[in-house]
């Protein structure tokens, strides 16, 4: 299995600011990286795909970056409703895998 | 808007067999080339991809689980459905349904359904 490593576990930070998670593959994925927010009681949402990819009615503040073995998720702006947990999930090889998640919190 | 659910016992005992339902609406799950997942997510929060099936009956099964885990589809009920047998208490977890299109990651999730194996 591939195995998603995403660091920090956990971050804080004030609204405004810039926040970056990373997502390393163990192996090689192309661009087959998704993004998901997940929010305490609430599915996983769907942020980005094919790593750079913003889904419909995702805010602009949300991008992704990356290929092959590195990926980036970048909040330009945080904002209030921003803070939750983040996963990354590989589609390229199966069976998928998603990363250990990044807890945003308020500093 | 497609809108899927989940529904089953919370609750099962060792050794027994979960079986889930998941009933989607919005869109048949005959039509448009989706397939249809499970994922689960463990008290600890880590989530695990259990596997797909589509309309066609055919699936991919994780290895983790592959001796223990059954999925199908009933297209008159619009409605696919997850059985893992012989769960132990390492089984407890939120039980996710999740829409698939083809080579792309899951879009539209259940709500979630929490199932606790203890006696």
């Amino acid at each position: 299995d591939i195995q998603m490593t995403q660091s920090p576990s956990s971050l804080s930070a004030s609204v405004g600011d810039r926040v970056t998670i990373t997502c390393r593959a163990s192996q090689v994925i192309r661009n087959d990286l998704a993004w998901y927010q997940q929010k305490p009681g609430k599915a996983p949402k769907r942020l980005i795909y094919t790593a750079s990819s913003l889904q419909s009615g995702v805010p602009s503040r949300f991008s992704g970056s990356g290929s092959g073995t590195e990926f980036t998720l970048t909040i330009s702006s945080l904002q209030p409703e921003d803070f939750a947990t983040y996963y990354c999930l590989q589609h390229n090889n199966y069976p998928w895998t998603f990363g250990q998640g990044t807890t945003v919190d308020v500093k | 808007q497609v809108q899927l659910q989940e529904s089953g016992p919370g609750l099962v005992k060792p050794s027994q067999t979960l079986s889930l339902t998941c009933s989607v609406s919005g869109g048949s799950i005959n039509s448009g080339g989706y397939y249809w997942t499970w994922i689960r997510q463990f008290p600890g929060k880590g989530l695990e991809w259990i596997g797909y099936i589509y309309h066609t009956g055919n699936t991919y099964y994780n290895p983790s689980l592959k001796s223990r885990v059954i999925m199908s589809l009933d297209a008159s009920k619009n409605h696919f459905s997850l059985k893992v047998a012989s769960v132990t208490a390492a089984d407890t977890a939120v039980y996710f349904c999740a829409r698939l299109s083809p080579e792309l990651p899951p879009d539209y999730w259940g709500q979630g359904i929490l199932v606790t194996v203890s006696s």
